[in-house]
């Protein structure tokens, strides 16, 4: 069964560095997503990514983060500068494009811890 | 606002007995209405959806949904749990008047065990 696939698990990093959080979609999915979940807190939205535009993103996707398809299968996920408060699990998830309300497919996650 | 709640923290159960996890939601249109199952160190697999049509939606595992409207809830069910059912449970919504915009709101969780 296709999965979503992401890498790697857990990152470590200090505050101020640059992450880069990297996802394989489903390989015929054309709906990409970012959420994250700080611990103890619900799961939040980042950022949706069709026809290699943003769809969507919401209030906590400010200028210091990035979504990139860079080729035909990766889906990335960059910080440009990372603080304390960005520690979270990120998950990357992808949907069919068949125009009907497709169920979100998740990846397991990467852990980021920034100190 | 969309939101979803998930009024239950920890749900326990005896395996062979009935589960209900509950979930009521807000949205301004129609709900897109899904639950989601979280194992340890796994990502979050999809269970089943309810978009339209009948109101009691089956789907992964045994597990089943029903959809209630006019108490705006979504809650998850399973006849006869299982040890292997003890999981992390959420539910999520969409807004169907979102248009394209296909962002899911997402409860809490709520942790499901069951005991042998």
């Amino acid at each position: 069964e296709p999965e979503v696939t992401q890498t790697p698990s857990h990152q470590v990093t200090q505050m101020g560095q640059e992450v880069i959080l990297r996802c394989v979609p489903i390989s015929n999915h054309l709906y990409f997503y970012w959420y994250r979940q700080i611990l103890g807190q619900k799961v939040e939205f980042l950022v949706s990514f069709y026809n290699n535009e943003i769809s969507e993103k919401s209030e906590i996707f400010d200028d210091q983060f990035s979504v990139e398809r860079p080729d035909g299968s990766n889906f990335t996920l960059k910080i440009r500068s990372t603080k304390l408060e960005d520690s979270a699990m990120y998950f990357c998830a992808s949907s069919a494009g068949t125009g009907g309300i497709g169920e979100q497919y998740f990846g397991p996650g990467t852990r980021l811890t920034v100190t | 606002a969309q939101s979803v709640a998930q009024p239950e923290d920890q749900v326990n159960v005896a395996e062979g007995n009935p589960l209900t996890v509950k979930c009521t939601y807000s949205v301004s249109g129609n709900p897109y209405l899904f639950w989601y199952v979280q194992y340890p160190n796994r990502g979050l697999q999809f269970l089943l959806k309810y978009i339209t049509g009948d109101n009691l939606v089956k789907g992964s595992y045994g597990f089943e949904a029903e959809f209630n409207k006019s108490q705006t809830s979504f809650h998850l069910k399973k006849p006869s749990a299982l040890v292997s059912d003890s999981a992390l449970y959420f539910c999520a919504v969409r807004d169907s008047w979102a248009g394209n915009n296909r962002k899911l709101i997402w409860g809490l969780g709520t942790s499901l065990a069951v005991n042998p």
